[in-house]
């Protein structure tokens, strides 16, 4: 069965410390990992798209990272404006191609 | 800009009431999406359509109704069969999966509550 586990569930920061949320995944015939950030009362934005190991996408202050088993989202000297939940998603090789999501990592970035 | 629109943002259903959630798109997408979202739980799949006048039962479409008659429209029906409702939705669109590996994206979302 397709499972995709995000860790820790919550991650307290000061502004300045960079630190990784980890997405776990489990599905056959990865086609793509999907991360996007939510902040309260909004829809899922879109951040990176990753479809190899070995592949790394930037962003501002985020680098996101694929192996076969996980993905990696680092942030580096985060800011409160950083502050969200993120989530992680990907999609299999199933003919349907719906997206497996995690349940986030809420982070909260003090100033 | 191009985006996708869900309204109301909050919506209280009584019991024994159905609603119904909006979701246009102007992405000239042709995959649609509805999602649930509960704290502490991933979002899931309620009904997806890959075309306009076809959709397919997600992973909890039970208590859900669907249709797609246009390709920027993708109502949700929210029944009196659904025991739970309260929850967070969602819409989404994209590229079909079948023809390439494309993010969804997503609109700001419906909040329904039972009054």
């Amino acid at each position: 069965e397709d499972q995709v586990t995000q860790s820790p569930e919550a991650l307290r920061l000061q502004e300045g410390e960079s630190s990784s949320l980890n997405c776990s995944y489990t599905v056959s015939g990865l086609r793509g990992l999907f991360w996007y950030r939510q902040d309260p009362g909004k829809g899922p934005e879109f951040l990176f798209t990753l479809y190899s190991a070995g592949e790394e996408k930037e962003k501002e202050r985020l680098k996101a990272t694929l192996t076969k088993k996980e993905s990696f989202l680092h942030i580096t000297a985060p800011k409160p404006e950083d502050s969200a939940t993120y989530l992680c998603a990907v999609r299999g090789g199933g003919s349907q191609g719906n997206l497996i999501f995690g349940k986030g990592t809420k982070l909260s970035v003090k100033p | 800009d191009g985006g996708i629109t869900q309204s109301p943002k909050y919506l209280f259903r009584k019991e024994g009431q159905n609603v119904t959630l909006s979701c246009e798109q102007n992405l000239n997408h042709d995959a649609m999406y509805w999602y649930r979202q509960d704290p502490g739980q991933g979002l899931r799949l309620i009904y997806y359509s890959q075309i306009v006048n076809d959709f397919q039962k997600g992973d909890i479409a039970e208590g859900y109704s669907v249709s797609r008659e246009k390709k920027e429209s993708f109502p949700l029906t929210v029944t009196s069969a659904q025991k739970n409702p309260t929850a967070f939705y969602l819409c989404a669109s994209s590229t079909p999966p079948r023809v390439s590996v494309e993010p969804q994206h997503f609109g700001d979302g419906t909040r329904l509550s039972i009054l």
